[in-house]
């Protein structure tokens, strides 16, 4: 069983559609971040959600933090083929990082 | 600051026999952790070093092993490989600052156990 599970898995988007993933748990966590991994790269830290109900925007990319701090979305506007790659979030229990499932993101020119 | 290496990159083995990995963390980084990255199971941690001291553990067997030195660099070894092994091992760096730690991720050594 994953700690965090993520959806869609797999998602193929035209350029400049808007879209929305999801990273959903039944445990609470006093953080949560994302990545994004690029094919034949490590994953980069995109952003650190810390506060229940928080959002964060990175130029198109905004993500929030659900209320009771067990779930987090991201969502793109306007995707471009630049933002192709897999996502993943992920939380820190203090011991170590759980990752989650992750979502394979590609946008089509 | 250069980012976090591993070497090598790729690598074949067959199975039975054992492989070590190598991972050199961003520079003031004292924190090392490693990960396996496989299509089915995802990215599972499998231990963290700070200042040459394993601090945490995952779920892994003891064939999964590993070191830090005194620089900081850090090693993971395998032994016995077994055909599942095959993965993208990830070797993360972090500074010791308030809050969430900010792991830094090397590009990765791709295993493939034959």
């Amino acid at each position: 069983t994953q700690l965090l599970e993520q959806s869609p898995q797999f998602l193929s988007i035209q350029e400049g559609e808007n879209l929305t993933v999801y990273c959903n748990s039944s445990s609470v966590f006093s953080s949560l971040q994302w990545y994004r991994q690029e094919p034949g790269e490590g994953p980069v830290l995109l952003v650190t959600v810390v506060t229940g109900g928080e959002v964060k925007k990175l130029k198109r990319l905004t993500f929030q933090f659900g209320d009771a701090r067990k779930d987090s979305s991201l969502h793109i506007t306007a995707a471009q083929p630049g933002d192709t790659g897999l996502y993943l979030c992920a939380a820190n229990t203090g011991n170590q990082f759980y990752f989650g499932t992750g979502t394979s993101l590609t946008v089509i020119p | 600051k250069a980012g976090v290496t591993q070497t090598p990159r790729y690598l074949i083995k067959t199975r039975g026999q054992q492989v070590t990995l190598s991972c050199s963390p961003i520079s003031g980084h004292r924190s090392v952790s490693w990960y396996q990255q496989t299509p089915g199971q995802g990215l599972q941690f499998l231990f963290e070093y700070f200042s040459e001291t394993q601090r945490n553990k995952g779920n892994f067997p003891g064939r999964f092993s590993g070191r830090q030195f005194s620089n900081s660099r850090s090693e993971m070894n395998v032994s016995t490989l077994e055909l599942g092994d095959s993965a993208l091992y990830l070797c993360a760096s972090s500074s010791p600052i308030p809050g969430t730690p900010k792991q830094y991720f090397g590009p990765g050594t791709r295993l493939t156990v034959t």
